[in-house]
């Protein structure tokens, strides 16, 4: 495709429920990055593939968040038993390479959770 | 871990005026990008430093890697309004896969 797609780009969800987020990174991106943004707040990194391998999960912030990537390509990001503190933008980039390249990031996933 | 700080957190300037961000590492760096998020949009690229002591520059834009390569600036000659978002500065040291971004600077600019 001609740029990161990300869906839905607004999910709302009620506490407890379990949401997943869908990432398709630009065509022949072996890298792919998941980050979370908090309404004003900065980019807080969650978790990085290099193809299908996550050699980075530090970021996440709970054993409810879990990420996979098949293909090499799309990515899902589920997030179980979701919590209010959830609600943030979901934001996927990619990139060429791992280290070295230009990240280009989705529109993002806006998450709301009542 | 990494400690990237960046500096101001907030500016709010007229149009015209110049305006400086700051990032600084407690580590030396590898290199270091910067990106721009304008209110409601999503990060894009601006620019990657590698070298010690690099400058470079895009039209009023101006980017400096410090020469111990633990600390960046951007600059900007008369802000215009088109200059209105937040700036991440994204540091990277040694083989470290996953990329982090600085708190961010996020500029006003007000005719």
């Amino acid at each position: 495709g001609a740029g990161v797609s990300q869906s839905p780009s607004n999910k709302v969800t009620e506490k407890g429920k379990d949401v997943e987020l869908r990432c398709d990174p630009i065509s022949g991106h072996t890298a792919l990055y998941w980050y979370r943004q908090s309404l004003g707040q900065g980019l807080e990194f969650l978790i990085y593939f290099q193809g299908n391998s996550a050699p980075d999960k530090s970021g996440l912030p709970s054993d409810r968040f879990s990420a996979e990537r098949t293909g090499g390509s799309v990515s899902t990001l589920t997030i179980q038993r979701t919590q209010q503190e959830d609600s943030a933008v979901y934001l996927c980039a990619s990139s060429l390479q791992g280290e070295g390249e230009k990240l280009f990031f989705g529109s993002g996933t806006q998450l709301s959770v009542l | 871990g990494q400690q990237v700080m960046q500096i101001p957190q907030y500016q709010h300037v007229q149009e015209g005026e110049d305006f400086t961000t700051y990032c600084n590492s407690s580590t030396t760096l590898s290199n270091i990008q910067w990106y721009k998020q304008r209110p409601g949009g999503h990060p894009v690229f601006l620019i990657q430093l590698v070298k010690s002591g690099e400058v470079k520059k895009q039209k009023r834009l101006t980017f400096q890697f410090g020469e111990a390569k633990k600390n960046s600036s951007l600059h900007i000659t008369a802000t215009q309004t088109t200059d209105v978002g937040t700036y991440f500065c994204a540091p990277r040291t040694g083989t470290a896969s996953k990329l982090t971004f600085g708190t961010g600077t996020r500029l006003q600019v007000t005719l």
